[in-house]
């Protein structure tokens, strides 16, 4: 297995709602991310899981928080969201945690997410 | 400041024509270029990946090219195909963080039957 999965597709939610976004990958990757990317806008690192701890908090406002159940799942818990958060989510995992630079990304399809 | 320039911003050719896309960085210190390609709506999927000494990689039809001394990266496609219509983004890692890989903005190529 060679890709990272996201679930779901696309995701509507209103200002008041909690859901979350789900990302899997099995290749052993140690180190996860979170990225926001809006239309036309290259992908804005949000959050970066290492050996399962979180490594990085690029400043991501409290209504996003993320949690790594294990190595090979992440998830982004979305609680109060601002209509202006409406963009494509994208997770990406890499094989190292350490070096983080140094080590390729894969990229999961990303989770189209409106906030009406 | 850490930055990842391409040019142009967009692109549009007619299928089966070659294009070149460019990538300037001033990212220092440096560790690798990568070259994505981004369909509309879906992640990144990556085309090739050089570190320092190397000056060129291909990919099938796609070959890139880096020149370290200048902090320039090119990436050629040939005989072009509708499927190649996507973003393409080159991404500068620096150091072992993750906060220092650097996304260009990426051009947006069209392929026009």
């Amino acid at each position: 297995d060679t890709e990272v999965t996201q679930t779901p597709k696309h995701l509507v939610m209103g200002m008041t709602n909690k859901k979350s976004l789900k990302c899997e990958q099995h290749m052993g990757h140690r180190a996860m991310y979170w990225y926001k990317q809006k239309a036309k806008k290259p992908p804005e690192l949000m959050f970066v899981y290492s050996y399962e701890k979180l490594s990085i908090n690029e400043s991501v406002p409290s209504r996003f928080s993320p949690e790594c159940p294990n190595s090979s799942l992440l998830n982004l818990h979305l609680h109060a969201l601002q209509p202006e958060d409406s963009a494509l989510y994208l997770c990406a995992s890499s094989l190292m945690g350490g070096g983080l630079g140094n080590n390729e990304q894969f990229f999961g399809p990303g989770t189209r997410l409106t906030v009406l | 400041k850490n930055q990842v320039e391409q040019s142009p911003q967009s692109l549009i050719i007619l299928e089966g024509k070659n294009c070149t896309l460019q990538c300037n960085y001033t990212v220092s210190p440096f560790s690798n270029l990568r070259w994505y390609k981004q369909d509309t709506g879906r992640g990144p999927v990556s085309l090739t990946i050089m570190t320092f000494s190397e000056n060129t990689k291909s990919n099938g039809r796609y070959t890139a090219t880096l020149d370290a001394d200048t902090k320039q990266s090119s990436l050629h496609i040939t005989a072009s195909q509708l499927s190649d219509s996507a973003s393409y983004i080159c991404v500068v890692s620096g150091d072992s963080s993750a906060s220092k890989i650097i996304f260009g903005s990426g051009t947006r190529l069209s392929i026009r039957p």
